[in-house]
């Protein structure tokens, strides 16, 4: 199984902020990576799909980079809702894996 | 307006077996890739299975052997048969569904259905 790590587990920023989340992969996946936010009591929702295309909806303030192994989320400038808990997760092969999540927190 | 809703989880006893259903709203099951995801509490997204159209379908080694994805064309509803539960199956089940470009891009969750197993 491909493996997932996200950095950092956990961010503490403010209202307008630049954030950046990181996910790198134990092998190379091509641009087969996705991006989901989760809030609390709540179904994941999907962000980013193809490492960098912008699902239908999604706020343009999301975007995401990267290919291989390592893979970028951005958000240009957090909003009040966009505190939540955010995952990677490859769609290269199967079965697909998550990231363990990077829960971002109001400062 | 895509929508899904889980239903039939609960309290269960190990060993036991447990049924769950996704009914699907404004796309059809039959001609969309089928998921199920599940969360422990606290803790992160683990993918179960698939069921294709064409009707083949995938699993989680940790669950293989154990469950069993189905669909119901007529009800327009997708089924997660859980059998010899063991407590590290609790879990919030979500359906999801597949996106066209890849059967592992998950656009559509429903809510999820708590399944708690416990003696």
């Amino acid at each position: 199984d491909i493996q997932m790590t996200q950095s950092p587990s956990s961010l503490s920023a403010s209202v307008g902020d630049r954030v950046t989340i990181t996910c790198r992969t134990s092998q190379s996946i091509s641009s087969d990576l996705n991006w989901y936010q989760q809030k609390p009591g709540k179904a994941p929702k999907l962000l980013i799909y193809a490492a960098s295309s912008l699902q239908s909806e999604v706020p343009s303030s999301f975007s995401g980079s990267g290919s291989g192994t390592d893979f970028t989320l951005t958000i240009s400038s957090l909003q009040p809702e966009d505190f939540a808990t955010y995952y990677c997760q490859q769609s290269y092969s199967t079965p697909p894996t998550f990231g363990q999540g990077t829960k971002l927190e109001i400062k | 307006e895509v929508q899904l809703v889980e239903s039939g989880g609960g309290l269960i006893q190990p060993g036991g077996s447990l049924r769950l259903s996704c009914a699907a709203s404004e796309f059809t099951v039959s001609s969309n890739y089928m998921n199920w995801v599940r969360q422990a509490p606290g803790k992160g997204l683990e993918w179960v299975s698939v069921l294709f159209g064409g009707g083949s379908t995938y699993y989680a080694d940790s669950v293989k052997g154990r469950f069993t994805i189905s669909r119901d064309n007529s009800k327009n509803t997708l089924y997660l048969q859980m059998n010899s539960l063991r407590a590290e199956d609790t879990a919030v089940y979500f359906c999801a569904r597949g996106k066209t470009l890849s059967w592992a891009i998950f656009d559509y969750w429903g809510q999820g259905t708590l399944v708690t197993v416990s003696s």
